[in-house]
């Protein structure tokens, strides 16, 4: 399985802008990038996937370099409720692949936001 | 939808004892997964199903048994509680047809302590 690289930990500022990257530097043709997140003592949610092109959505943006070795998950404004680890993910599309559908966390980025 | 729902919440065992994870999702999903945390940690697959009557293993299966008799439930059988399965357990679910792929939705998870 591909891997991902995250730095452990990360700090903001509330209503600032947050850019949490990731390296993904053997990641294959079929391999899509994908960000959860846990807040404490709940379950991951889901925030943001894609595969080549940047994505937007009502949570995040997801920047995917050209090369698709790394990608950077953009908060654009945080807040105290976006405090969590942040899980940067990929995903085999390859439909015929035994990985298919699986997801393989790593320990992901500590994110504080202080108020 | 209630999503994914997990019982019990809390559970202490005693070396030796056995044990059932309940899951259960009222979404459709066709993919139910069962994944384990240790404290510090990102998520590790224990098993995973495609579908009713199919399962496989994930990254740590030992130790561990499923079934999956309806689409809707997903049950994780411990048989011989030992101390390294003190963990906490989240289940997912999600929905693969065709290539395309909707984003696994996580249950509140199950906090397990063997002594």
């Amino acid at each position: 399985d591909a891997k991902t690289t995250q730095p452990n930990s990360m700090e903001s500022n509330e209503e600032e802008p947050v850019h949490l990257p990731c390296n993904h530097s053997t990641i294959s043709g079929t391999d899509y990038i994908h960000w959860y997140r846990q807040l404490p003592s709940q379950g991951p949610e889901y925030v943001i996937h894609g595969l080549t092109s940047n994505v937007n959505n009502r949570m995040a943006s997801l920047a995917i370099a050209e090369d698709r070795k790394s990608s950077t998950l953009i908060l654009h404004r945080a807040t105290l409720r976006d405090a969590a680890v942040y899980y940067c993910i990929l995903r085999d599309g390859d439909a015929g692949g035994t990985s298919y559908g699986k997801l393989t966390f790593g320990q992901g980025t500590i994110l504080t936001v202080h108020p | 939808n209630a999503g994914v729902t997990q019982t019990p919440k809390f559970r202490i065992l005693k070396i030796g004892q056995s044990m059932t994870l309940q899951c259960a999702q009222d979404m459709n999903h066709n993919y139910m997964y069962w994944y384990r945390q240790d404290p510090g940690m990102g998520l590790k697959l224990i098993y995973y199903s495609v579908g009713a009557g199919i399962t496989d293993k994930g990254e740590v299966p030992n130790g561990y048994n499923v079934s999956r008799s309806t689409t809707e439930d997903f049950p994780l059988r411990l048989e011989l509680a030992a101390p390294s399965q003190t963990s906490v357990y989240f289940c997912a679910s999600s929905h693969l047809w065709g290539g395309s792929y909707n984003e696994q939705f996580f249950g509140p998870g199950t906090r397990l302590t063997v002594l």
